[in-house]
């Protein structure tokens, strides 16, 4: 069992709709929660940050995060065709500083 | 504003041969990861170095060694490659170890694509 676990998908979601990614965790000693999203071939790009249990909004973007549930998910409001790419959840685990990749989940928004 | 500056962005060797990456952190930034993403696949942790110790290591071959600088800047080399070692290769930068874990300021540099043929 990975220790950062995602659908790999494609979730494809029409133009406007709301996409849902969902991430589970393994290790409770993780401590922040990071999105990234990224498009082939090119650099991860941070979408949301958060580390506090509840929900966290920036512009469309909306991170949740419970950690009993170990668990963080995000939420992406009148999808884009722009949206269309791979979103990548990673976990910090400060007993070892450094940042744990999912695999991604691939995210198709239709025109 | 400067970001993570690696090079070469694109890297085709022969099988055997030896390769070497450079990462150039944001300017004060004390800290360097490098992360090995091959084709579909997520990012893999390599190694990380702190104010030029390294600080973590993951799941990097024998093969490969790295370093950071005494001006920040990190070095990956890669030698005997092999065809599995073609992947994209990520630098981040972070300023100091744990900080980007309550600040989100990691930052990722465009990556570098190494073929292997």
């Amino acid at each position: 069992q990975k220790e950062v676990e995602q659908n790999s998908g494609p979730l494809s979601v029409p133009e406007g709709a709301i996409a849902s990614l969902n991430c589970t965790y393994s290790d409770r000693g993780s401590q922040s929660f990071f999105w990234y999203r990224q498009y082939s071939g090119k650099s991860p790009e941070l979408i949301m940050f958060i580390y506090s249990n509840g929900d966290k909004e920036d512009g469309r973007f909306t991170a949740q995060l419970n950690k009993a549930s170990q668990y963080v998910s995000l939420l992406i409001r009148d999808s884009q065709p722009s949206d269309s790419a791979t979103y990548l959840c990673a976990v910090f685990r400060d007993s070892s500083y450094k940042l744990i990749f999912g695999s991604g989940t691939r995210l198709l928004v239709r025109p | 504003a400067a970001g993570v500056i690696q090079s070469p962005r694109h890297l085709i060797k022969e099988k055997r041969e030896t390769a070497t990456l450079k990462c150039y952190p944001i300017p004060r930034h004390d800290t360097v990861y490098w992360y090995q993403q091959g084709p579909g696949q997520d990012p893999q942790f390599l190694i990380s170095f702190y104010e030029k110790m390294q600080s973590d290591k993951g799941s990097i071959p024998d093969r490969f060694s790295a370093q950071q600088f005494s001006d920040y800047h990190s070095e990956l080399n890669m030698s005997s490659l092999e065809l599995g070692d073609s992947a994209l290769y990520f630098c981040a930068s972070s300023l100091g170890l744990a900080a980007f874990a309550n600040t989100g300021e990691l930052f990722f540099g465009e990556g570098s694509r190494l073929t292997v043929l």
